[in-house]
């Protein structure tokens, strides 16, 4: 089944902060964060596995709950690098990926200067 | 340098044709996917194959085929029964193991 991602799209001032969240109705083993710019390939940021731990490098970091079956994705004091659209893919059985993700539709994030 | 190479970038093709995309890996990249992507949808996942001349249905394999004869290549195939094949196609590979997917640049595919 589908994640859910919110917001579907959000403005913000370069420097300012923001949270999307994947939230899905089923348990979740693993979500898979990506970002994608217009035209080319998704690029990975980071994986959340069930039970293990907020990850994050830089100014993006993650979160995954369990009992909420969501995760969310927070960037802090926003670059105009950050502009794209961000996937969330989700595993409801552990497999290490190997059988694909379900991803939700996508948040578009636009940086202003 | 290594990556996930797919051709053509766009393609276009009648109705009623089947046409097939290319997707080839140099990663050493076990597993591979295909997903399509529609304005709005997000990636939906048409097939995938963890191992060579093995591959299963994703969410919406109907109208499409591949074949995984070798390890570096995962060619798709769009059949004439994909009753709306316009979309973006992106091909990935994974060593697995809760690492990340590579994808590569993607094929515009129209049908005229």
């Amino acid at each position: 089944q589908q994640p859910v991602q919110s917001p579907q799209a959000v403005i913000l001032r370069e420097g300012e902060d923001a949270v999307i969240n994947c939230s899905s109705s089923k348990a979740l083993y693993s979500v898979h964060w990506y970002r994608q710019k217009h035209g080319e390939a998704p690029v990975f940021l980071m994986i959340l596995l069930k039970g293990g731990e907020q990850k994050g490098h830089d100014k993006i970091s993650a979160s995954f709950n369990e009992k909420k079956q969501q995760s969310s994705l927070y960037l802090t004091a926003s670059q105009l690098s950050y502009s794209g659209t961000y996937f969330c893919g989700t595993e409801e059985r552990p497999g290490g990926g190997a059988d694909g993700l379900t991803f939700g539709k996508g948040t578009h994030l636009i940086i202003q200067p | 340098d290594g990556g996930i190479t797919q051709s053509p970038k766009y393609l276009f093709r009648k109705e009623g044709q089947n046409v097939t995309l290319s997707c080839e890996q140099n990663l050493n990249h076990d597993a591979m996917y295909w997903y399509r992507q529609d304005p709005g949808q997000g990636l939906r996942l048409i097939y995938y194959s963890q191992i060579v001349n093995d591959f299963q249905k994703g969410d919406i394999a109907e109208g499409y085929s591949v074949s995984r004869e070798k390890k570096e290549s995962f060619p798709l195939t769009v059949t004439s029964a994909q009753k709306n094949p316009t979309a973006f196609y992106l091909c990935a590979s994974s060593p697995g193991g809760y690492t990340e997917a590579f994808f590569g640049q993607g094929t515009r595919l129209t049908v005229v």
